[in-house]
């Protein structure tokens, strides 16, 4: 177990730039959240995969973000023409539910990626 | 909606003693609570859960947390505060009916001072 990897740990870019940001979850885990956190505050949640299945999307995530987790596996995060406002730590997380049971699962955080937007 | 809100964004103790951080949730179905707690440049970690059993829920690191229900309430205590205690606690909730969406609070800070 090597726990949620998350690619670039840090990712300086402009404003109106794309940037894509990558999360590797615990190998056998079959759900994964993304959450971004901004300075000061809690993790806010943005979206949700059940396996490749992207299952709820939060009203934070605009149509700039789009998220994917194609084989089950890894997914990434894209950000297209990027604004200060989405200066921020995205955290990636895992958990690993069983059929029948879907709460109460603890799941797994990445390092998170610090994203600034000059 | 479920909400988490912690009384003060920051709390400061002296090694050794008593660590009290609060969280009071508002759901309107029986949730799930949680505390994660974060250091510097790092993503969290579970410190404790209560998901309906015992309400008095023992975690790692020597900190517990007391479901009170009549108070809508979740605190974090440990007896005695180590210099390695200091970080951001952030209390959270997920509702049983969810899929595990969890709505974290705001965050509170602790200092240890030596």
């Amino acid at each position: 177990d090597t726990g949620v990897s998350q690619d670039p740990r840090h990712k300086i870019t402009k404003r109106g730039q794309n940037v894509t940001f990558r999360c590797d979850p615990i190998s056998e885990h079959n759900r994964l959240y993304w959450y971004r956190q901004t300075l000061g505050q809690g993790p806010e949640f943005l979206t949700y995969f059940q396996n490749e299945a992207q299952l709820e999307k939060s009203r934070l995530l605009s149509d700039r973000f789009s998220a994917e987790r194609p084989k089950g596996s890894f997914s990434t995060l894209e950000i297209q023409r990027t604004e200060q406002g989405d200066s921020a730590m995205y955290l990636c997380a895992s958990s690993l539910a069983s059929k029948g049971y879907q709460v109460g699962y603890e799941q797994y955080f990445g390092p998170g990626t610090r994203l600034t937007v000059t | 909606a479920q909400s988490v809100t912690q009384l003060g964004s920051h709390v400061s103790v002296s090694e050794g003693a008593l660590v009290l951080l609060r969280c009071n949730y508002s759901s309107s179905v029986p949730p799930y609570l949680f505390w994660y707690v974060q250091y510097p440049n790092q993503g969290l970690q579970l410190l404790l859960k209560y998901t309906s059993a015992a309400t008095l829920v023992k975690g790692i690191n020597g900190f517990e947390a007391e479901f009170k229900k009549s108070e809508t309430s979740f605190h974090l205590t440990k007896p005695s505060a180590h210099m390695s205690d200091a970080a951001e606690y952030f209390c959270a909730v997920s509702l049983k009916t969810s899929y595990d969406k969890v709505i974290f609070g705001p965050g509170t800070s602790l200092s240890v001072i030596p």
